[in-house]
């Protein structure tokens, strides 16, 4: 069964200091796609990074990467140059395409997240 | 904005009634999936339409339905409801040409209060 585990339930940084938010998956497929959410307070899922499990290059968007180590099922988000706006919460999610009879399903996965606070 | 638009974004009503949350999806996308965020089950996926067809379904209570309608949008439809099912109900679009790389667009979400 797939399953994404966030072992952090908070996370504090001081404002501009880099942060390393931890994610470990379990899968047996070959071909999946990981991807991070922020959900600030307001609620929204905003989509951060996404990581495909054949892309040979960890993923980064602007101040955001992806640190994928496929051998050990782990794929940490890090975050540098922390800002006060990134205090939210953050979730990993994992994606298999599936086909069923009928058709492709693509459910995303969630971990538990981690409260991430960034203190000024 | 994701371009998903879902109503109402919030929703009290009495333990044993009923509601139905509206889902827009972005325009192009023929998949809408509804996930349930609680806070002791977390995200959990609830049901996935695609182009009008239920295509998987998750963790959905038989008291749960949801369809999709001919111009696209999806109704998740919810009764006889219990205190449990208080929870922020999130619908999601995509275009699902069965790459494993399909972003999915959050709508904002109903929050769903139930008395």
């Amino acid at each position: 069964a797939q399953k994404i585990t966030q072992t952090q339930p908070g996370m504090f940084v001081q404002e501009k200091e880099a942060v390393t938010l931890d994610c470990t998956y379990d899968t047996s497929d070959q071909s999946y796609g990981l991807f991070w959410y922020k959900q600030p307070s307001s609620g929204e899922m905003i989509f951060l990074i996404y990581q495909g499990s054949y892309d040979e290059q960890n993923a980064t968007e602007g101040r955001y990467s992806l640190n994928f180590q496929k051998a050990r099922k782990s794929a940490n988000l890090v975050i540098s140059a922390s800002q006060l706006g990134d205090s939210a919460m953050y979730f990993c999610a994992m994606r298999h395409p599936r086909f069923t009879t009928q058709g492709g399903s693509e459910k995303l996965v969630f971990g538990k997240g981690t409260k991430l606070t960034v203190n000024p | 904005d994701s371009g998903v638009t879902q109503t109402p974004k919030h929703l009290i009503t009495a333990t044993g009634q009923r509601v139905t949350l509206r889902c827009s999806p972005r325009s192009g996308d023929l998949s809408v999936y509804w996930y349930q965020q609680s806070l002791d089950q977390g995200l959990q996926f609830l049901i996935q339409y695609y182009n009008g067809e239920e295509r998987a379904k998750g963790n959905i209570l038989e008291r749960f339905s949801a369809q999709q309608f001919p111009d696209l949008h999806s109704e998740l439809n919810l009764s006889s409801l219990e205190l449990g099912d208080s929870a922020l109900y999130f619908c999601a679009s995509s275009v699902d040409s069965g790459n494993s790389y399909n972003e999915q667009f959050f709508g904002p979400g109903t929050r769903l209060t139930v008395l």
